[in-house]
């Protein structure tokens, strides 16, 4: 059973415009977020978090934001740009600042940013 | 180097013959973490080491697998008796606090493929 969700292979945008990258989770455990990105052939890289105290978090062109209620997050990304292209994990942890900082993933969305 | 690495990246192994897969983290990170990741999923956990400690082996799927870090840096990935199911992209990742950071940092993965 998937504890971290992204419901949408792959979406495509138009150079310019918002990307919006949606996950959902079913684990009320989870009090951390994450979203990585990754180009083939490579592993992924960090892009920004969430901590479950906060509803929003920004960086630069990226923006994250936490409905705990709803157990969905998002990542909001403006504008957006043809390096953008990749594929993004969401991943969530249960236990940070803690001893132990697994994360778990969803299968991830392919974004497509067409000039 | 900066980043975390990993050799091989490619490897090619008949079924039944046992692999080792190698990561050398970043210099002084605590946290090293071995996850797997099947084709259009994403990562999964399999094992976690603080230092030289193991201290979560929950996600490794048989006992086939086998993971070390004798020294508290370099870690080795063995699987043993390989099977087509095995195949997939193998990702380290380190942290420098113990699992109490903010992020992990991947290495660019083993990519087995079990023939």
């Amino acid at each position: 059973d998937q504890q971290v969700k992204q419901n949408s292979p792959s979406l495509s945008v138009q150079e310019g415009r918002i990307s919006i990258l949606n996950c959902d989770y079913t684990n009320s455990m989870f009090d951390y977020f994450l979203w990585y990105k990754k180009y083939p052939a490579e592993g992924p890289t960090f892009l920004i978090s969430i901590s479950s105290i906060k509803d929003k978090n920004e960086d630069g062109r990226f923006t994250v934001f936490l409905n705990k209620s709803a157990k969905h997050l998002s990542l909001h990304i403006v504008p957006s740009q043809p390096g953008d292209s990749a594929v993004y994990f969401c991943a969530a942890s249960a236990d940070h600042g803690g001893s132990q900082g697994n994360l778990i993933f969803g299968k991830g969305t392919k974004l497509s940013v067409k000039p | 180097g900066a980043g975390v690495s990993q050799s091989p990246r490619y490897k090619v192994a008949k079924r039944g013959q046992d692999v080792a897969l190698r990561c050398d983290p970043i210099s002084g990170h605590v946290s090293l973490f071995w996850y797997q990741q099947a084709l259009g999923q994403g990562p999964e956990f399999l094992t976690y080491f603080q230092n030289e400690a193991q201290l979560d082996k929950s996600g490794l799927p048989s006992d086939r697998f086998f993971a070390e870090r004798p020294e508290g840096s370099v870690s080795t990935l063995k699987i043993q008796r390989t099977q087509q199911e095995d195949s997939a992209v193998y990702l380290c990742a380190t942290d420098p606090s113990g699992g109490f950071g903010d992020e992990q940092f991947f290495g660019p993965g083993t990519r087995l493929t079990v023939l």
